[in-house]
């Protein structure tokens, strides 16, 4: 079983869609989890940081980490076409500078 | 100001050849890591520099690997004797030091092996 587990879609939506995107993890020591957002041909940027449980909102991106099922979320509200990426959840266990573990990535594509 | 300056973008090269890939981290960065990206495998980790040392080089996949930071700037990866397997984008990023510091990534050197 992968450290981090991610639906790699390729997921599909219309503009005004509200998105969903999650991953599930295997190691419970992990605390620290983010979302990067990945455009083609480009390095991946950080979109969102939270740290254990709870929610965490931004603009029309709100992520959710549930640590008693292992599982993460990332919400996209009124998705537009820019919106059109790969998102990559990662996440590590400590405060230092390990190396993140990352999933897979979700390719969204949001249409016009 | 600047990010993350990776070089080349694009690189071929044939079975067999060596190749140097070089990372120039954002001015300040303590922090330096190394990632391979290939279709449908995510973001691999390979190497991670804090200042001119590395204290985690877990990633490498063969001895064929290696990499090195000078004056707590610039990184080189190196690949010797290339093979078809290492056909990815190699993804390089900075960071301060600290929790709540956030990765910096390049747009990466795409390497074909033919």
């Amino acid at each position: 079983q992968k450290e981090v587990e991610q639906d790699p879609g390729p997921l599909s939506v219309p503009e005004g869609a509200i998105v969903s995107l999650n991953c599930t993890y295997s190691n419970s020591a992990f605390q620290y989890f983010m979302w990067y957002r990945q455009y083609s041909r480009k390095g991946p940027e950080l979109l969102m940081y939270t740290y254990s449980s709870g929610n965490k909102e931004d603009g029309r991106f709100t992520a959710q980490v549930d640590k008693s099922s292992k599982y993460i979320s990332l919400f996209i509200r009124d998705s537009q076409p820019s919106d059109s990426a790969t998102y990559l959840c990662a996440m590590n266990w400590n405060s230092g500078n390990t190396p993140l573990v990352f999933g897979k990535g979700t390719r969204l594509s949001v249409i016009a | 100001g600047a990010g993350v300056s990776q070089s080349p973008s694009n690189k071929v090269t044939e079975k067999g050849k060596d190749v140097e890939l070089r990372c120039d981290p954002i001015s300040g960065h303590t922090a330096l890591y190394w990632y391979r990206q290939s279709l449908g495998q995510g973001l691999e980790f390979l190497i991670y520099f804090q200042g001119n040392s590395a204290p985690d080089k877990s990633g490498l996949p063969s001895d064929r690997f290696s990499a090195e930071r000078t004056g707590g700037s610039v990184s080189t990866l190196t690949i010797q004797r290339t093979q078809q397997e290492d056909s990815a984008v190699y993804l390089c990023a900075s960071s301060l030091p600290g929790y709540n510091s956030p990765l910096h990534f390049g747009n990466g050197t795409r390497l074909t092996v033919t």
